[in-house]
């Protein structure tokens, strides 16, 4: 089975443009979260999503959003880019979504706001 | 709030000798731990997992893991390092407290082997 894939690889944009990075699951994962990992540091929860509805969501400001659809893949949205954005994205996903499941991550996106 | 402390950056170890990576944590409620390991411009593995019973945990590629309640600990073991296992390992916490899934993180230890 295929695991968690992540679109684009690598990306680079300016100051003040919006992204859009797309994260697929595996096949019959339910829940996928998204996670911002800066250079040297661990990765930082930002949402989960679960049956295309918001099950949590860490300390980012609005500018973060996402979305859930019907086949389980999954869009994040960052508008208004600042350069700290800069950053590895990680999606992951896992069966139910709950704290004893275990989370399967994709590759990432590297993203670089110059 | 939930925590996780890795104390060791970097570590540095002879190809074939032990390894003992250190984690602590913080959590209000029975902790779900885990260690995942990530080479270099790539995605998390994971090693290993602890949800509850047996308090030593065996994982891939000859690693375990044992958690200590006591001191809030979840130390990563291993008898003998091979070159491979040069990579960034990270210790998290998650739970049921929240209601979702949320891991949180260390800052990670940066393994480097030597021949």
């Amino acid at each position: 089975d295929a695991g968690v894939t992540q679109s684009p690889t690598h990306l680079i944009k300016t100051r003040g443009q919006h992204v859009t990075l797309r994260c697929s699951p595996i096949s019959g994962h339910k829940s996928v979260s998204w996670y911002q990992q800066v250079l040297g540091q661990g990765p930082q929860f930002i949402f989960q999503y679960y049956e295309k509805e918001e099950r949590g969501r860490g300390n980012f400001p609005d500018r973060f959003s996402a979305r859930q659809f019907p086949n389980y893949s999954s869009e994040l949205n960052v508008n208004a880019l600042l350069l700290g954005d800069s950053a590895l994205y990680l999606c992951a996903s896992s069966r139910q979504g709950w704290g004893a499941d275990t989370q399967y991550f994709g590759p990432g996106t590297r993203l670089t706001v110059l | 709030a939930q925590s996780v402390t890795q104390p060791d950056i970097h570590i540095t170890v002879s190809e074939g000798a032990s390894l003992e990576l250190r984690c602590n944590y913080s959590y209000g409620a029975t902790p779900y731990l885990f260690w995942y390991v990530q080479s270099p411009g790539q995605g998390l593995q994971l090693l290993l997992k602890y949800f509850s019973g047996d308090t030593l945990v065996q994982g891939i590629k000859g690693f375990e893991a044992e958690f200590k309640r006591s001191q809030s600990s979840f130390n990563l073991r291993k008898p003998s390092v091979h070159w491979s296992d040069a990579a960034e390992y990270f210790c998290a916490v998650g739970g049921t407290l929240f209601g979702n899934e949320k891991l949180t993180f260390g800052t990670g230890t940066r393994l480097t082997i030597i021949p």
